[in-house]
């Protein structure tokens, strides 16, 4: 089975910062990676697809990058409703999409 | 729109039975593969099991293997969850989610429904 660790559980900044989130899989799962964002009392919102592809309607601030087993995330300057957990998924094997456990960005 | 509904949560005494359902509309809900995914509270998300387009393609989380049972009926626009055997660490906000393009199987969710909550207590 494909475990995901996401690194650091939670990230303290302020608006405008610049934000770094790791996703790091336990063997290769190519490019089949997307990244989540999710507040309070709402359902996951897709963010990027295929490691790197920012879903329809996501501002440009959002970024992915990597392959294989080791995944960035960057929000290139925090804006206020930014402030959120993050989850990585791997869709490597279907049907399984396992999850990371989760990056919390919150304000500092 | 695109959208998904689900309904069918409440409250169940452990070893008792629950069906979850995911009703769906403003796509071609034959073209695409679906899921159901849960999120225990104040906890992170835990994929539980996916379902293909034509039903050929099935598979579960470890968790839940031989207790659960996803299905769908495509002249219904709908997908199911049957729970049997439930437990208390079943508890959880069950959510439903689309795959992202039709006839495949390996795309990221682009469209969830906003959960339904299923606790399991005596």
């Amino acid at each position: 089975e494909i475990v995901l660790t996401q690194s650091p559980a939670t990230l303290s900044l302020s608006p405008g910062e610049r934000a770094t989130l790791s996703c790091r899989a336990s063997q290769s799962v190519s490019s089949y990676l997307a990244w989540y964002q999710q507040k309070p009392g709402q359902a996951p919102r897709l963010l990027i697809y295929d490691a790197s592809n920012r879903a329809t309607g996501i501002p440009a601030r959002f970024s992915g990058s990597g392959s294989g087993t080791d995944f960035t995330l960057t929000i290139s300057s925090l804006e206020p409703e930014d402030f959120a957990v993050y989850y990585c998924q791997q869709r490597s094997n279907w049907p399984r999409g396992t999850f990371g456990q989760g990056t919390k960005v919150e304000i500092k | 729109e695109v959208q998904l509904v689900e309904s069918g949560g409440g409250l169940v005494q452990p070893g008792r039975s629950l069906r979850l359902s995911c009703a769906a509309s403003g796509f071609t809900f034959d073209d695409y593969a679906m899921h159901w995914v849960r999120q225990a509270p104040g906890k992170g998300l835990e994929w539980v099991s996916g379902i293909s387009w034509n039903s050929g393609s099935i598979g579960y989380a470890d968790s839940v293997k031989g207790r659960f049972t996803i299905s769908r009926d495509n002249a219904k626009n709908s997908l199911y969850l049957q729970m049997n055997s439930l437990r208390a660490e079943d508890t959880a906000l069950y959510y439903c989610a689309k795959d992202m393009y039709p006839n495949t199987l390996d795309d990221a969710f682009d469209i969830w429904g906003q959960g339904t909550m299923v606790t399991v207590s005596s």
